[in-house]
């Protein structure tokens, strides 16, 4: 069946713009989470989302960040003035539900979003 | 909060050799420890995990061992491949943690044919 999605697969853009990024997640799935990956580094976790609970934004390491998911299901990642430093892949994960730590995440192939 | 380490950050192997993967984690109520291999341009894929209520679990050429009191985990890998050569993450979390994983930073794993 169809894993999780995420578009675009790149994205370069000025210092200063805005960047919105897309994952849909695998149908059926209640949770979905973000993370970013910088080069040479693990993953971060940025922000979780968990069916109609008040998502986690624990990690989104500053406010020019955002996400929101609609209906339950897709979720957009808003990064506002973008800095170089948010040079990295982006990558979106979901799982059948974020009460159990045994459920696997299943992650897409991520955003590489590149800041000149 | 837990912190996962993972040392070295690169390895090599020559085929048909096996390799380890040590993590240590910080947290002594972890108590889930998966981890995941990413092949170059994709993500993160789930290959084997284990609970704190098991010291050794396998699964084809791989395995995973954990000893509690020292805190640390490992990924064990027999008669290694060329396929088997990308970065793998370990990561820890304990239950009510909203599932919210800790990963290591990751390690690549080269096998020379």
């Amino acid at each position: 069946g169809a894993g999780v999605s995420q578009s675009p697969s790149n994205k370069v853009t000025e210092k200063g713009k805005d960047v919105e990024l897309r994952c849909d997640p695998i149908s059926g799935h209640t949770a979905l989470y973000w993370y970013r990956q910088s080069l040479g580094q693990g993953l971060e976790f940025l922000i979780y989302f968990q069916g109609n609970s008040a998502p986690d934004k624990s990690g989104l390491p500053s406010d020019r960040f955002s996400a929101e998911r609609t209906g339950g299901s897709v979720s957009t990642l808003t990064i506002q003035r973008t800095q170089q430093e948010d040079s990295a892949v982006y990558l979106c994960a979901s799982s059948l539900a974020g009460t159990s730590v045994y459920n696997e995440q299943f992650f897409g192939p991520g955003t590489r979003l590149t800041v000149l | 909060g837990e912190n996962v380490e993972q040392h070295p950050s690169t390895l090599s192997v020559q085929e048909g050799d096996s390799a380890v993967i040590k993590c240590t984690y910080s947290d002594s109520a972890s108590n889930y420890f998966p981890w995941y291999k990413q092949e170059l341009g994709k993500g993160p894929q789930l290959i084997i995990d284990i609970r704190s209520n098991v010291g050794e679990k396998k699964d084809q050429r791989i395995a995973v061992t954990l000893n509690k009191t020292a805190k640390h985990f490992s990924l064990h890998i027999t008669e290694t491949q060329p396929e088997d050569s990308a970065v793998y993450f370990c990561a820890a979390t304990r239950t009510g943690a909203n599932s919210k994983l800790t990963f290591g930073k990751g390690i690549t794993l080269s096998v020379r044919p």
